[in-house]
């Protein structure tokens, strides 16, 4: 089975513009959620989508959004970044139903802010 | 809340020795606990995870994890590391409510080193 994929791997964007990363979770999988890893913060949660639904937020601000679309695939946007978006963000996919609840990541995207 | 706490930032082990990484939790019921591994660069490898029943797991490559209700706590063991067991190790959380099970806590990591 094919893995958690993410695009692109590597963004370098200024600051105030804006970004979409994308994720393909592994076939079947319903659950997709992104995290964001900075040296400073660790590893943060962001939202996790469910059947095109966000069933779960974090505590990051409006200009972090994301979706998902029927075939399970996931985007995430930061509009107006800024240099503290700099970080590498993950996304995770899972059954997101019981038995099942372990999470599987995917390489990651590094984005610099600059 | 859910907290996770991995005591140890930084642990050094010669290639050979045994090895274990420390892991508390703080939450009223039992939760759904993890082990992942992230090698510079790359994403996060799931170890092995502990949903119910008996409290000790096996994982991959080698690593094992006990679960003790009482002390709280899932720590990470090997009985002889290896050189490319090199990296960042992170203990993870997830409350056992459907809702919010896409939802991990994870601790700050442990990077370890291994001596040849």
């Amino acid at each position: 089975k094919a893995g958690v994929t993410q695009t692109p791997r590597y963004l370098i964007k200024t600051r105030g513009q804006q970004v979409t990363l994308s994720c393909s979770p592994i076939s079947g999988h319903r659950s997709v959620s992104w995290y964001q890893q900075t040296p400073g913060q660790g590893l943060q949660f962001l939202f996790e989508y469910f059947s095109e639904t966000q069933r779960n937020k974090g505590n990051f601000p409006g200009r972090f959004s994301g979706r998902q679309f029927s075939n399970s695939r996931s985007e995430m946007n930061v509009s107006t970044l800024e240099l503290g978006d700099s970080a590498l963000y993950l996304c995770a996919s899972s059954s997101g139903q019981a038995p099942s609840y372990e999470q599987y990541f995917g390489p990651g995207t590094r984005l610099t802010v600059t | 809340a859910q907290s996770v706490t991995q005591p140890d930032i930084h642990i050094t082990v010669s290639e050979g020795a045994s090895l274990e990484l420390r892991c508390n939790y703080s939450y009223g019921a039992t939760p759904y606990l993890f082990w992942y591994v992230q090698s510079p660069g790359q994403g996060l490898q799931l170890l092995l995870k502990y949903f119910s029943g008996d409290t000790l797991v096996q994982g991959i490559k080698g690593f094992e994890a006990e679960f003790k209700r009482s002390q709280s706590s899932f720590n990470l063991r090997k009985p002889s590391v290896h050189w490319s067991d090199a990296a960042e190790y992170f203990c993870a959380v997830a409350r056992d409510r459907g809702s919010t099970l896409g939802r991990l806590y994870f601790g700050r990591g442990t990077q370890l080193t291994v001596w040849p």
